[in-house]
């Protein structure tokens, strides 16, 4: 069964340094998605991305942030200059074009040092 | 704002004891209401999607339900493989909203 990828599972990083974040989506999906999940708290919405561009963000969704579709794989999620609080386990996830629900990655657990 | 609270925040069970979880919502339009089993270190996998009120869903143990402010996940006689937590999320369907807003969850454990 198809399935989200994520790499890497675990990313440690200093405060103020960039780091990328990579994910495959499953091959025939259309719309994808990053998530964070801050230690014990809930599953939130960071962008997401259509049709080679942004169609939604959140507050969270800041200038420090970027998203890329770099080929027809890879979905990356770049953070310019980490901040602590940026420690979370980061999820994509992704979608066809026909149905609504969103199929999630296993994570990276970003630590911001 | 649309919100998702989640009750209760934890429940213990006995393997065979069937009970239910509460997924309460506010929501600037229904697109579609999910269910989704989070174990922990990994990410939620997909189990139920409701779209309408008095839709019903079945997989294994599990049974979700759906009213115009609620839904329910039914486990039926668990057991300890079910120990997870379940999270709610819906998505609006007003201004063609992508982000599905979580709740935080209900953390079971299915004891033998």
């Amino acid at each position: 069964e198809p399935e989200v990828t994520q790499t890497p599972s675990h990313q440690v990083t200093q405060m103020g340094q960039e780091v990328i974040l990579r994910c495959v989506p499953i091959s025939n999906h259309l719309y994808f998605y990053w998530y964070r999940q801050i230690l014990g708290q809930k599953v939130e919405f960071l962008v997401s991305f259509y049709n080679n561009e942004i169609s939604e963000k959140s507050e969270i969704f800041d200038d420090q942030f970027s998203v890329e579709r770099p080929d027809g794989s890879n979905f990356t999620l770049k953070i310019r200059s980490t901040k602590l609080e940026d420690s979370a386990m980061y999820f994509c996830a992704s979608r066809t074009g026909s149905t609504y629900e969103q199929y999630f990655g296993p994570g990276t657990r970003l630590t911001v040092t | 704002e649309d919100q998702v609270t989640q009750s209760p925040e934890a429940l213990r069970l006995q393997e065979g004891e069937s009970s239910s979880l509460n997924c309460s919502y506010t929501v600037s339009g229904l697109r579609g209401l999910f269910w989704y089993r989070q174990d922990p270190g990994k990410g939620p996998e997909f189990l139920f999607t409701l779209y309408s009120a008095g839709e019903e869903k079945e997989k294994e143990r599990l049974k979700a339900t759906l009213t115009k402010k609620e839904s329910f996940l039914h486990i039926t006689a668990p057991k300890p493989e079910d120990s997870a937590t379940y999270l709610c999320a819906v998505q609006a369907s007003q201004g063609g909203s992508e982000k599905l807003v979580f709740g935080k969850g209900t953390k079971l454990t299915v004891n033998p």
